[in-house]
């Protein structure tokens, strides 16, 4: 299957920080990044979309002024969590798609712990 | 919003045991897809689904996409300690062209007892 690569694994930040995390395919070109965000013994929770070269799509309740994404080519998305605070703190997975495929593809995700 | 329920939440089962699970969902979906997540790591997908009651098996995985496209089943056979995790089904739901969002189940913890 296709790679997605996704860094850092975790981080650790004090409060009021910027915490940027990033995600790559590595095989193949996403044409659609997507950004999910899981609490521990919950399911992924769908915060945005992004289509390279053009804005973001954020769901419902999440502020696109504190999760900031940028997708500036075919083969990398990035997701900043702005003055981030301890709430923020979560586990933080991209996914791509390549253009006509249904099938998503996870990278490892990154656990943010914010103190 | 949509909502994908998986039964059952959790399962602890002995080692060799056959497994079963399924996802259902109120509204109609085209595509299922399956997918496990371990500890620490996202998913990775296991199987896919396309057309309403199609069969599809990938080792000691099958899954099966229901006739009412409601509804979808994976079983694993044989259960062996590294079938630990969280699985979770997924159907994606197309906004506009070229436009999809994939939404998750709930889904099944499965562990495994020696």
């Amino acid at each position: 299957g296709a790679v997605v690569s996704q860094h850092p694994s975790w981080v650790i930040c004090k409060s009021g920080t910027s915490v940027k995390i990033e995600c790559r395919s590595l095989d193949f070109q996403a044409t659609t990044m997507f950004w999910y965000r899981q609490f521990p013994k919950q399911s992924l929770m769908l915060m945005a979309t992004s289509n390279e070269g053009s804005k973001a799509t954020y769901e419902q309740g999440v502020e696109k002024d504190k999760f900031l994404i940028n997708h500036a080519s075919l083969t990398l998305s990035t997701l900043t969590v702005t003055s981030a605070h301890p709430e923020d703190s979560s586990f933080y997975i991209c996914s791509a798609r390549g253009l006509g495929d249904e099938k998503l593809f996870f990278g490892s995700g990154t656990q943010l712990s914010v103190l | 919003g949509q909502q994908l329920n998986q039964s059952p939440q959790s399962m602890f089962i002995q080692e060799g045991e056959d497994v079963s699970m399924n996802c259902t969902s109120s509204s109609i979906f085209n595509t299922w897809l399956w997918y496990k997540q371990e500890p620490g790591e996202g998913p990775v997908l296991l199987i896919a689904l396309y057309k309403a009651g199609e069969l599809t098996s990938n080792g000691r995985l099958t899954a099966q996409f229901g006739i009412t496209r409601k509804d979808s089943f994976l079983n694993i056979s044989a259960s062996i300690p590294s079938d630990v995790g969280i699985y979770f089904c997924a159907g994606p739901k197309t906004l506009n062209f070229g436009n999809e969002k994939l939404t998750f189940g709930t889904g099944t913890r499965l562990t495994i007892i020696p």
